[in-house]
């Protein structure tokens, strides 16, 4: 079964940074098409961004782009999101996940207050 | 953008009864999922492409539709499956989650 386990939540000041970590324990990491969902507190599911297994192509909701970023490490069989310029609206869980959408890890917390 | 709509936003219901839960898309879209979210857990695969069900998931679970109009039926209520429902359309970037059915213990 795969295992997904994020890390690097955390509380930031609006402005400030963080970089997200998700560990994948399963096979064929390098072929898997990953994506970051997040979940405000009391919200519904918001989609983030996606990078293709295959040619590290990346996509991005508009909230995001331009200011987080999404890469893998094949080698590490880990997943990161880059978030900066954070704002008061980027507060919520953040989950990764496969895109066989079966496989989620247990969500890292962001807040960001000041 | 394609935005989901999900109807009812709440449904309260008995154990034993039927639930039918619809989403509706903005435009036609080939490749539909519907999750359930319990409090506190990450979201769970239920149908994938509009009709197929998870591994392991029961049958009591069903999923229809095709295009703009797709429906989550649960043809039997479980205490387990009182929860919230999100459809995700997977056709076109960026990719959309509906708002949610809370299905409530009535």
């Amino acid at each position: 079964e795969v295992q997904l386990l994020e890390s690097g939540g955390g509380l930031v000041q609006p402005g400030g940074s963080l970089r997200l970590s998700c560990v994948d324990s399963g096979f064929s990491f390098s072929s898997s098409d990953m994506s970051w969902v997040r979940q405000a507190p009391g919200k519904g599911l918001e989609w983030v961004s996606a990078i293709q297994g295959s040619d590290f192509k990346t996509y991005y909701t508009d909230s995001v782009k331009g200011r987080f970023t999404i890469s893998r490490d094949n080698s590490k069989n880990t997943l990161y999101l880059q978030m900066n310029r954070l704002r008061v609206e980027d507060t919520a869980i953040y989950y990764c996940a496969r895109h066989s959408w079966a496989s989620w890890g247990q969500g890292t917390l962001v807040t960001v207050s000041s | 953008e394609i935005v989901l709509t999900q109807s009812p936003a709440t449904l309260s219901l008995s154990a034993g009864e039927r639930a039918t839960l619809s989403c509706r898309a903005s435009q036609s879209v080939n490749y539909l999922n519907w999750f359930q979210q319990k409090p506190g857990q990450a979201p769970r695969l239920l149908i994938y492409d509009a009709s197929n069900r998870a591994s392991g998931l029961p049958a009591r679970f069903s999923g229809s539709g095709s295009g703009t109009d797709f429906t989550l039926t649960i043809s039997s209520l479980e205490p387990e499956d009182f929860a919230v429902y999100y459809c995700q359309q997977l056709s076109r970037w960026p990719l959309t989650f509906g708002g949610g059915t809370k299905v409530e213990i009535k």
